[in-house]
């Protein structure tokens, strides 16, 4: 099993920009999960996807971000346009049925300047 | 919304020696976990606490239940190098369908 698997590992854009960040969950897995980790506020759920569906995006901080999940192996977190306080690492997770604990992938380090 | 309260957030520990961090609540939780975090990676899961009172041991690692559903701990018994990391508490809410909670981790540092 791969495990969760996400893309870039690195990200630098200038603000203004648009970025994706891509998460492949593992096979078989029914919950998506997208979260947020800074020093400050530490890891914040943003969006999570049951069977591909949009259960609960009241994590995400404004219209700026939006989150897909075309199907069961592909989901996308979209920032436009990005700003500086968007700079965090950003986690995929997925889990099936979410009762027996979540799988990480390994993230992907935002940079906005 | 939910809160957990990690402590402590961080510990200088000689190796050998006994660890022990908690977490509390200010509403009761479902399901509790414990996270481990190391540089550069994402967080992955060391023991799963479905009942209250339950008590669980990965290895050297035990965590417990709190019986009010309020709070957990994790202990680790005669730290070794690679237990240095970042540890989380998790909580999730009756129903299973909220995303996860977590606490703000408590940084373990263990001087040789």
């Amino acid at each position: 099993d791969a495990g969760v698997i996400q893309s870039p590992r690195h990200e630098v854009t200038e603000m203004g920009q648009e970025v994706t960040l891509r998460c492949k969950p593992i096979s078989g897995h029914d919950y998506l999960f997208w979260y947020r980790q800074t020093m400050m506020r530490g890891l914040e759920l943003l969006i999570y996807f049951n069977n591909n569906v949009p259960i609960d995006d009241s994590g995400m901080p404004e219209d700026r971000f939006s989150a897909k999940m075309p199907n069961a192996s592909f989901s996308t977190l979209k920032i436009q346009p990005s700003e500086p306080r968007d700079s965090a690492v950003y986690f995929c997770a997925s889990s099936f049925r979410t009762s027996y604990g979540y799988t990480f992938g390994s993230g992907t380090r935002l940079t906005v300047v | 919304g939910q809160q957990l309260n990690q402590s402590p957030q961080s510990m200088f520990i000689q190796e050998g020696e006994d660890v022990s961090m908690n977490c509390t609540s200010s509403s009761i939780f479902n399901t509790w976990l414990w996270y481990k975090q190391e540089p550069g990676e994402g967080p992955v899961l060391l023991i799963a606490l479905y009942k209250a009172g339950e008590l669980t041991s990965n290895g050297r690692l035990t965590a417990q239940f709190g019986i009010t559903r309020k709070d957990s701990f994790l202990n680790i018994s005669a730290s070794i190098p690679s237990d240095v990391g970042i540890y989380f508490c998790a909580g999730q809410g009756w129903g299973g369908a909220d995303g996860l909670t977590f606490g703000k981790g408590t940084h373990l540092i263990i001087q040789p």
